[in-house]
């Protein structure tokens, strides 16, 4: 059973360009959630999704961030005319429906340094 | 301002003791405490876990503590390994939701031989 699968690994972008991150959840997942990690700092949410749904986006940046996690495919974690503040690791976790009590199951991450 | 607490930055100690890990928080509508573990360069591992309708919740070498009216928990490796050196997160969910997760900064263990 493979976990949660995030790709590329390693992004750089200049300053202006379009990031885009990806995020496969685990197999029976379809709840998604990503967090951003800035140097020295904890996890903070940016926003959750289930299938072709926001359900949470309340600490993601208003302008240039967006999320979706389609039907079909990865969730996308898209961020547009990046800056040096965009630098961080960012993280996507997954956790299955029917539980009260889920546990987040994260994947590897995706660092991204913005030059 | 921070909901999540974790002010001990570091923490160093030797191999075969107890590591205790401490966490605080403010807000009396969480329900859900989680600790994670993280490696550089890897994502968050799930450890531990612990409703607030419970004071204790153990597993293997590990044990966590929660005291409600001090807005307490606390994380016990016993005995530490060498292995367990990593930066330990603590995380509080909201009561109800299955949302999200409200991160420590994390402490770094160093368990030395």
């Amino acid at each position: 059973n493979a976990g949660v699968m995030q790709n590329p690994r390693h992004l750089v972008r200049r300053r202006g360009q379009e990031a885009r991150l990806r995020c496969s959840p685990m197999k029976g997942h379809s709840h998604v959630y990503w967090y951003r990690q800035l140097p020295e700092e904890g996890l903070k949410f940016m926003v959750y999704l289930q299938k072709e749904n926001i359900i949470d986006e309340s600490g993601m940046p208003k302008e240039r961030f967006s999320a979706e996690f389609p039907k079909e495919g990865p969730s996308i974690l898209r961020i547009q005319q990046v800056v040096r503040g965009d630098s961080a690791a960012y993280f996507c976790a997954s956790s299955p429906i029917g539980q009260t009590y889920n546990e987040q199951f994260f994947g590897p991450g995706t660092r991204l340094t913005v030059l | 301002d921070q909901q999540v607490k974790q002010n001990s930055p570091s923490l160093s100690v030797q191999e075969g003791r107890i590591s205790i890990l401490n966490c605080d928080y403010t807000n009396s509508m969480f329900d859900y405490f989680l600790w994670y573990k993280k490696y550089p360069a890897e994502g968050p591992t799930f450890l531990i876990s612990i409703s607030s309708i419970k004071d204790k919740n153990e597993d293997g070498r590990f044990t966590v503590f929660l005291n409600k009216s001090a807005k307490h928990l606390s994380l016990h490796i016993v005995p530490s390994q060498p292995g367990d050196s990593a930066v330990y997160f603590c995380a509080a969910r909201y009561g109800g939701s299955q949302g999200n997760l409200i991160f420590g900064k994390g402490t770094k263990l160093s368990v030395k031989p």
